[in-house]
């Protein structure tokens, strides 16, 4: 069957440090990969695109990495601060909806930055 | 740019009551627009997809005639939650893409629906 995985366990680390996330697929071959951040009580909003074709992306103080052999997508926040503590999706094109890319998410690891 | 919006932003109603939910881009024109709903600790599930103009696609197991979509305009769609009952409550979110690929797409705040 097709799944999206992601840690469930809450991930703690210290302010300073890099925050490393794991989404792991299987049974897709999708075209492209997504990172959201979402807070709690509001919608998603996007943070990265990285496509198949393509092994890293990077953002400011955002990672992501795509390894279409592993199914492995690793999201990565350098010099992390407390403001980065949310919920961070991962959600890849898999298959269409109404002649459109449709998302599927993953269920969101919940990333915590202490002082 | 690209920001979505959502109205109301929660709702709480009766059971066998309709409630219609909002989704407008503000700044720009949606060629797609979806609608999600996200249960406490679970991934988004994608309900359907609608185009303006056009009747929406539902996934699978999605009741058409619960959840009617209107995409009337390139910035509004609406969601009408029909004979809501308490297995209805849930965080509803929509989402807008503003490119034939739908690769990137802006996501509401969402509402979140109490039916009692």
């Amino acid at each position: 069957s097709q799944k999206i995985e992601q840690n469930s366990e809450a991930l703690n680390i210290q302010e300073g440090k890099t925050a490393t996330l794991t989404c792991n697929y299987t049974n897709y071959s999708p075209a492209y990969l997504q990172w959201y951040r979402q807070d709690p009580g509001r919608g998603p909003v996007f943070l990265l695109l990285i496509r198949e074709n393509e092994k890293e992306k990077r953002k400011e103080r955002l990672k992501v990495t795509f390894d279409t052999t592993l199914k492995q997508s690793l999201f990565h926040i350098t010099a992390s601060q407390p403001a980065d503590s949310a919920t961070y999706l991962c959600a890849l094109a898999g298959g269409f909806s109404g002649g459109y890319n449709k998302l599927i998410f993953g269920a969101g690891t919940r990333l915590a930055v202490h002082p | 740019g690209a920001v979505v919006s959502q109205h109301p932003s929660w709702v709480i109603c009766k059971s066998g009551t309709s409630v219609k939910i909002e989704c407008r881009s503000l700044d720009f024109q949606a060629t797609t627009m979806f609608w999600y709903r996200q249960f406490p600790k679970q991934s988004l599930m994608l309900m359907a997809t609608s185009n303006e103009g056009s009747k929406a696609t539902y996934e699978q197991g999605v009741e058409k005639d619960k959840f009617l979509i209107n995409h009337a305009s390139l910035t509004l769609s609406t969601l009408t939650v029909t004979s809501a009952h308490p297995e209805d409550s849930s965080f509803y979110i929509c989402s807008a893409s503003r490119d034939s690929d739908a690769y990137e797409q802006y996501f509401g705040p969402g509402t979140r629906l109490t039916v009692t």
